[in-house]
């Protein structure tokens, strides 16, 4: 399996800084996506790694370090708005666009 | 520019039955994707279509079939229903070529079997 590994859930004060974990299996990679799931609605793309280092956008960033089969989504600034759950997903190096997503963490925005 | 779009938005089958469901891709997005997330989950993949075939397949049984059209929408077909196929289903859209799988979902069609 792909064994996408991330928190289940965390909580975190507004105003303040979260950081997400994921670790993933190394063999067959092709890039690790990040998407926001509002509860009821569809996932949205936050951004893609296929490189080690650190992407930035806005108040949100990810980090990839492919030998150790580690990203990190973080989130500054937090707005009761980003409560929701925060999918790491693999991407598929075997030719075609699949994608293998992990449980979600459900992150709680408190006040 | 539309987005991804699924109907019908909410479903509710009894064990034993057939269902379809259908997606319309993002405009001048030619691959499909479906994926099945059970509550509290994250989305499983189940196929993906281009080129009107199926091209790759997610851990899921024949019970699960699907059929891209030359306009590159899609529906995915679930026969024999169980209660475990009670999930939201998710269509999600990209374009082959592009340097990363970027993929657009669609809002889901909720799916609950009694």
């Amino acid at each position: 399996g792909q064994n996408i590994d991330q928190p289940t859930e965390m909580t975190a004060t507004e105003g303040a800084i979260v950081q997400i974990n994921c670790t993933y299996q190394t063999s067959g990679f092709n890039g690790l996506f990040w998407y926001q799931q509002h509860a009821g609605e569809a996932p949205t793309f936050l951004s893609y790694n296929v490189l080690d280092g650190l992407e930035e956008k806005g108040r949100f960033s990810s980090f990839l370090s492919r030998s150790k089969g580690y990203s990190y989504l973080l989130l500054k600034e937090l707005q009761m708005k980003d409560s929701a759950s925060y999918l790491c997903a693999k991407g598929d190096s075997g030719g075609y666009q699949k994608v293998t997503f992990g449980i979600g963490t459900k992150l709680q925005v408190i006040p | 520019d539309a987005g991804v779009t699924q109907s019908p938005t909410h479903l509710i089958k009894t064990r034993g039955q057939q269902v379809t469901l259908r997606c319309s891709p993002k405009s001048g997005h030619d691959t499909v994707s479906w994926y099945q997330q059970a509550l509290g989950q994250g989305p499983q993949f189940i196929f993906q279509y281009y080129e009107e075939e199926e091209r790759q397949r997610g851990n899921f049984p024949d019970r699960f079939s699907g059929h891209q059209f030359p306009n590159y929408s899609s529906e995915l077909n679930v026969n024999a229903l169980l209660l475990g196929d009670s999930a939201l289903y998710l269509c999600a859209s990209s374009l082959q070529g592009r340097t990363y799988n970027e993929q657009f979902f669609g809002p889901g069609t909720r799916l609950t079997v009694l």
